[in-house]
């Protein structure tokens, strides 16, 4: 496709379960970056990968927030035993290269967490 | 840790006021800078970059941005609003040697009254 792409839109979860997020990022750009964006705030950096090979989670808040790209194309963010604070946009991003060249967002998917 | 602020979090002009939209950063390192816009209902969209040169960048849609390094600073700046240019503007800096990862300031949110 033309652009980055997001699945799904929109999500709502309860306490407790587990959801997956899914990144589509333009055909060929080598990096691919995870930004969670909380209500009136800006985003924030969760995990960033070049390729198939995550190069830094530390943005991920804890260990239930898992992120894999094993074929250096689509992205999946798996948020397990979801809580409530883990309300918020989760947006993805991906960049040509891997020198600080423009990053190109998706939507973002909005998951509520009840 | 490294931080960007945004010095206004809502602007409400007339159009064809001009505009200037406050960002500093406190990394002391060669930063790449960023503002990227959001018009309601779309996606994170680049508006303009400095990487190097002529501090002075020109973006789209009749924006400017200037680049003071001794201010850590990098407004945002346009001669004449229009109604259009209702969105909300996140200025953002990466390290040159990191992964890239992209720090966010707050965001502002701007209301052009027609």
């Amino acid at each position: 496709g033309a652009g980055v792409s997001q699945s799904p839109r929109y999500k709502v979860a309860k306490r407790g379960q587990d959801v997956a997020l899914r990144c589509d990022p333009i055909s060929g750009h080598v990096s691919l970056f995870w930004y969670q964006q909380a209500l009136g705030q800006g985003p924030e950096f969760l995990t960033y990968f070049q390729n198939e090979a995550q190069l830094d989670k530390s943005g991920l808040p804890s260990d239930r927030f898992f992120a894999e790209r094993p074929e250096g194309s689509v992205s999946t963010l798996k948020i397990q035993r979801t809580q409530q604070e883990d309300s918020a946009v989760y947006l993805c991003a991906s960049s040509l290269g891997y020198r600080g060249d423009e990053q190109f967002f998706g939507p973002g998917t909005r998951l509520t967490v009840l | 840790a490294q931080s960007v602020s945004q010095h206004n979090h809502h602007v409400i002009l007339s159009e064809a006021a001009s505009l200037e939209l406050g960002c500093n950063y406190s990394y002391g390192g060669t930063v790449n800078l960023f503002w990227y816009v959001q018009y309601p209902g779309q996606h994170l969209q680049l508006l303009l970059k400095y990487f190097s040169g002529d501090p002075l960048v020109k973006g789209i849609k009749g924006f400017e941005a200037e680049f003071i390094k001794s201010k850590f600073s990098f407004n945002l700046r346009k001669p004449s609003v229009q109604w259009s240019d209702t969105a909300e503007y996140f200025c953002a800096v990466n390290k040159i040697g990191s992964n890239y990862q992209l720090i966010w300031g707050a965001g502002t949110k701007l209301i052009i009254k027609p």
